[in-house]
């Protein structure tokens, strides 16, 4: 089956501790994306990427870092240095040369306790 | 700054009735309008979609209207039943174009939508 895995599905962590949300997908495609999702603000966009090696910081990029090392894979690191890092993570992606129809894993749920 | 203003915040609509979800944008180089229904939990799925070049798309009970001089396009939902209860997003997106990088999305707000039985 093709489509974009997100794991994990909740994950806790202290104040002051990093974590990565993995982000894998098979549908061959090139862009990938990474949203942050909170009650009442819809989707906003922390980073993307078009291509392997690289990739653009989106709206909200603050005390977030990502990867694009290999296509299918495009991890996005919380760092210590968010502020309110308590949200619901979408990562998404798309064929590069299409009018950007996206496609969304299931999300990861990030409390800090 | 909101690129896609997106309205109700939340609708009710009893079983078999219309809902209608209104967004509205300013810049006229967006030339692709989706809207994602997202169930709670998961990730938002493409329902339908648009371009400029038309004013209305139907796909089932579902419908897209677009007004380009009023930059508005709105989602209507005919005959809706319990299981359309969802969070509504309209989006909108540029084609790249010549040294533009990525034809990104940008959401509306969404809308939470409780069809009664």
């Amino acid at each position: 089956d093709g489509g974009i895995t997100q794991s994990p599905k909740y994950l806790f962590r202290k104040e002051g501790q990093n974590v990565t949300l993995s982000c894998e997908q098979n549908l061959n495609h090139d862009a990938m994306y990474w949203y942050r999702q909170d009650p009442g603000q819809g989707l906003r966009l922390i980073y993307y990427s078009q291509i392997v090696n690289d990739f653009q910081k989106g709206d909200i990029a603050e005390g977030y870092s990502v990867s694009r090392e290999k296509k299918e894979s495009f991890p996005l690191t919380v760092t210590s240095a968010q502020k309110n890092p308590t949200a619901f993570y979408l990562c998404a992606s798309s064929i590069y040369h299409s009018y950007n129809e996206q496609f969304f894993g299931p999300g990861t749920r990030l409390t800090v306790l | 700054q909101q690129q896609v203003k997106q309205s109700p915040q939340s609708l009710i609509v009893q079983k078999g009735g219309i809902s209608i979800i209104n967004c509205a944008y300013e810049n006229t180089a967006f030339d692709y309008f989706p809207w994602y229904q997202q169930f709670p939990g998961k990730g938002p799925a493409l329902l339908i979609a648009i371009r400029p070049d038309v004013s209305e798309k139907k796909e089932g009970r579902f419908t897209i209207s677009f007004n380009k001089s009023a930059k508005q396009f709105s989602l209507h939902i005919m005959d809706s039943q319990p299981g359309d209860s969802a969070t509504y997003f309209c989006a909108a997106s540029m084609l790249k174009t010549r040294g533009s990088t990525l034809g990104r999305l940008y959401f509306g707000r969404g809308t939470q939508l409780t069809v009664w039985p």
